[in-house]
């Protein structure tokens, strides 16, 4: 069935330092592809979305980009600060549900 | 725009009594889903509802569990009988069928069973 894996965490990065969190997929079909964000206490927020290969989906800095022959959706960010510190979460939608990776947290301390 | 509202943020219980949650999606959303996140989890699909039909249903969510989406609106998630294992966080997502589908979730409904 579709999955979804993406590197565990803690990541614990230094403020202005550059972010990859590794997201690899397996799927049936031609699925769109989110990352989600989650701050302390809070539900999920979406960051980005690619619903097709090649596609790329960015928002505050963050870039993502479907790559279907790696199978892989890396979460990039250049430089880092200290409100980015929550958990990301990386999702597979074919049909209704989403699938959802395991979550990376990230903390970036000043 | 309100966003997809969730009542109530909190809740704890004991072991056995009936708890219900209530989720207030996006006004003109017509799905409506529910998921289940345990610590350190990603959320986990429980149901689904396109206008008032609950179109699927995961293994996850046994007998106890029952939701209800009443004229296509606002949808409740009852547990009966809670166990200590149901302790999570509930999260009510919406959205608008079509072919950029997107979900939009609410702040969460956390339960605790003692």
């Amino acid at each position: 069935g579709d999955s979804v894996t993406q590197m565990e965490g803690p990541v614990t990065l230094s403020e202005e330092a550059c972010l990859t969190i590794n997201c690899t997929y397996t799927a049936t079909g031609y699925p769109s592809l989110f990352w989600y964000v989650q701050y302390p206490g809070e539900g999920l927020q979406l960051l980005l979305k690619a619903t097709k290969a090649d596609d790329k989906g960015s928002n505050k800095g963050f870039e993502a980009t479907y790559r279907k022959e790696t199978t892989s959706f890396h979460l990039e960010k250049g430089s880092v600060q200290v409100s980015d510190s929550a958990v990301y979460f990386c999702a597979l939608g074919s049909g209704y549900a989403l699938n959802f990776g395991k979550g990376t947290s990230l903390l970036v301390t000043p | 725009d309100t966003g997809v509202s969730q009542d109530p943020r909190h809740k704890i219980t004991k072991r056995g009594q009936n708890v219900t949650f209530r989720c207030d999606p996006i006004s003109e959303h017509n799905r409506l889903y529910w998921y289940r996140q345990t610590l350190g989890q990603g959320p986990e699909f429980l149901t689904y509802f396109q206008n008032e039909a609950q179109l699927e249903k995961s293994r996850l969510l046994s007998d106890r569990f029952s939701a209800e989406r009443p004229k296509g609106s606002f949808s409740t998630l009852e547990i009966q009988r809670t166990e200590q294992g149901d302790s999570a966080m509930y999260l009510c997502a919406s959205s608008l069928s079509g072919r950029q589908e997107t979900q939009y979730f609410g702040p969460g409904t956390r339960l605790l069973v003692l």
